[in-house]
């Protein structure tokens, strides 16, 4: 079993859908990271949290720390969205971030 | 804007051949890693590097070794190229938060 376990593994939706990623982890972790890739370009860090909520524009990510487990949610999808949704735990002390799968997101207009 | 440079975005090989890619970040960092993304598999850690002539195996280091004679710099070397070596191939620094090239897709003929 990966230590870092994301859900789906694609996902389709309709422009406007309101749409959830989940990822759930088995190490304890000092911090949660979502990052997106868009088709052919490179990684890019969304939200780095380690308690409660953030939120940048229509994008929001959540973590419950007991249940060890966070989502990314998109309000208002849009084709553009489009991407591979990633996440990563980092671990305590100067150890590399251990990720997930991917989630590949595709938003039809 | 801080970056870390990937020295070629495409590359095709021929079996046999040493491959080096090479990395390049402007950020100071102390931390330097080496990944391959595959369809499915997600991020894979081949190589990690804390300091200067320092590395770290990662989760899949057989076939390749690296080089970090600078700070800046950390270079990828696959020895003996093979088929199975056809990957996406991501070089990123930093600590908490990572920094990613924008990747070599490197083909291995």
């Amino acid at each position: 079993k990966n230590e870092v376990e994301q859900s789906p593994q694609n996902l389709t939706a309709q422009e406007g859908e309101f749409i959830t990623i989940n990822c759930s982890y088995s190490v304890g972790i000092s911090a949660l990271h979502w990052l997106q890739q868009h088709p052919g370009g490179g990684i890019v860090s969304l939200f780095m949290l380690s308690s409660g909520k953030k939120k940048h524009g229509r994008l929001i990510a959540t973590i419950n720390i007991q249940e060890k487990h966070s989502s990314l949610h998109i309000t208002a999808s849009h084709p553009r969205d489009s991407a591979v949704y990633i996440c990563a735990a980092s671990r305590s002390g100067n150890t590399p971030l251990v990720f997930g799968k991917g989630t590949r997101l595709s938003v039809i207009a | 804007d801080v970056k870390v440079t990937q020295s070629s975005r495409y590359l095709v090989k021929r079996t046999g051949e040493k491959v080096f890619l090479e990395c390049v970040q402007d950020m100071d960092h102390e931390n330097m890693f080496w990944y391959r993304q595959d369809p499915g598999l997600g991020l894979r850690l081949i190589y990690f590097s804390y300091d200067v002539k320092m590395k770290e195996k990662g989760d899949i280091p057989e076939g390749y070794s690296v080089s970090r004679e600078k700070k800046e710099r950390f270079s990828l070397i696959l020895e003996s190229a093979s088929t199975n070596q056809t990957s996406m191939y991501l070089c990123a620094s930093g600590i908490d938060g990572y920094t990613f090239g924008s990747g070599t897709r490197l083909t291995v003929v």
